[in-house]
């Protein structure tokens, strides 16, 4: 079946900080690969995707690059902000069919000033 | 509306009870998910709908699930005979088929409570 694993949370880090949160899945036939971010009172929503082997996906300075031989996508930003504060979720599709996404549990970020 | 809208927001209700959640989708989307998540955990899937039918209800726990599309719009999540189990964050997410991506867009959730 298809399955997603997450690094557990959370994941506390200071204004400024490096951050890389870790994603690997495993998948029957060739997947969409997708990181949402659930801004606290809010619903999920996209943050960005890649839908091939290599491709990078990129928004608000997060990127995450699509490792077909690692069947990892690693979501990274630069430089964080307080605002970055969230729960970041892993999830993939499979091409045919409904493409129902499956979903990580989730990696919980706060950034401290 | 311009996103997609689940009430109630938040539902408390006694072991036994009958509870339905309901979702507006996005208009013009045909794709309808309902999901379902627990503390700490994420989005479990429970059906997806295409139009008025369900294409995929391979994720309900059980018979006291189910849920509807009358006429391809708005959908209800029906729960019988509630469980203190049953205690999570419905979400419900649509899309336009039309991309046939997987690229959902999400409600903020009817939180249920049963106690």
């Amino acid at each position: 079946g298809n399955s997603v694993t997450q690094m557990e949370g959370p994941v506390t880090l200071s204004e400024e900080a490096f951050l890389t949160i870790n994603c690997t899945y495993t998948a029957t036939g060739y997947p969409s690969l997708f990181w949402y971010v659930q801004y606290p009172g809010e619903g999920l929503q996209l943050l960005l995707k890649a839908t091939k082997a290599d491709d990078k996906g990129s928004n608000k300075g997060f990127e995450a690059t699509y490792r077909k031989e690692t069947t990892s996508f690693h979501l990274e930003k630069g430089s964080v902000q307080v605002s970055d504060s969230a729960v970041y979720f892993c999830a993939l599709s499979v091409k045919g069919g409904s493409y129902i996404p499956t979903f990580g549990r989730g990696t919980s970020l706060i950034v401290h000033p | 509306g311009a996103g997609v809208s689940q009430t109630p927001s938040n539902k408390v209700t006694e072991k036994g009870k009958y509870v339905e959640l309901r979702c507006d989708p996005i208009s013009g989307h045909t794709a309808l998910y309902w999901y379902r998540q627990s503390l700490g955990q994420g989005p479990e899937f429970l059906i997806y709908f295409q139009g008025t039918g369900a294409a995929d209800d391979s994720g309900l726990p059980n018979d006291r699930f189910f849920a509807v599309r009358p006429e391809g719009s708005v959908s209800t999540l029906k729960i019988q005979r509630t469980e203190r189990g049953d205690s999570a964050v419905y979400l419900c997410a649509s899309s336009s088929t039309g991309e046939r991506t997987g690229e959902l867009f999400f409600g903020e959730g009817s939180r249920l409570t049963v106690l």
